[in-house]
């Protein structure tokens, strides 16, 4: 079946730095990937819609100066955390859709963001 | 998109059939229901989708009555490994965005 991967798994900053996460469609297209914010014991909050050639659409609440995303081809999207700040620490989490022929969405296996 | 009540928990035991249901009263005709499971930091794994009546794979089972206004997964004989948080969601998934609820988190004991 399709794959979503994510890079790197798991990455630890200082206060004030920026980070940057990969998610990767391995063998399908993906004009439109999203990625997600993740608590422990809480659910997915989605962040943004990362949208290929064009400006990512960011969720109510979401600062997108501050989560930068770039979908530069149809097989990848980046998500970078810039001035991280200790209450950015999470797990980040990346889906997409195959472009056709199918309706389920792919989850990427999840970055941990730890700032120090 | 419609939103979705699931219990907060389950306890099941090895070899038990677990039924996880889940309300969604403001489902649209196009919306699909679809399932998926959750492992610590792990990103979410699509177990099963649906529109209407019955559908099966090799994992689960997902019953949905005429109104659509619930559905049901069942799990034959869980074991150890299917503790995970189970996700029910509900949309046309034609962009793909997924609003995810609460979610329902199974304990499976030996």
């Amino acid at each position: 079946g399709a794959v979503v991967s994510q890079h790197p798994s798991r990455v630890i900053c200082k206060s004030g730095t920026s980070v940057k996460i990969e998610c990767r469609s391995l063998d399908f297209q993906a004009t439109t990937m999203f990625w997600y914010r993740q608590f422990p014991k809480q659910s997915l909050m989605l962040m943004a819609t990362s949208n290929e050639g064009s400006k990512a659409t960011y969720e109510q609440g979401v600062e997108k100066d501050k989560f930068l995303i770039n979908h530069a081809s149809l097989t990848l999207s980046t998500l970078t955390v810039t001035s991280a700040h200790p209450e950015d620490s999470s797990f980040y989490i990346c889906s997409a859709k195959q472009g056709s022929g199918g309706n389920t969405i792919y989850f990427g296996e999840g970055s941990w963001l730890t700032v120090v | 998109l419609a939103k979705t009540t699931q219990p907060i928990s389950m306890d099941s035991y090895e070899g038990q059939e677990v039924n996880i249901t889940c309300s969604h009263n403001n489902i649209a005709t196009n919306d699909y229901i679809t399932w998926y499971q959750q492992f610590p930091s792990q990103g979410p794994r699509f177990i099963i989708q649906g529109y209407k009546t019955k559908v099966t794979n090799e994992v689960a089972s997902l019953f949905i009555p005429a109104d659509r206004k619930s559905s049901t997964l069942s799990l034959p004989r869980v074991s150890l490994s299917d503790t995970a948080v189970y996700y029910c969601l509900v949309g046309t998934q034609e962009g793909g965005k997924l609003i995810f609820g609460q979610g329902t988190e199974l304990s499976v004991k030996p």
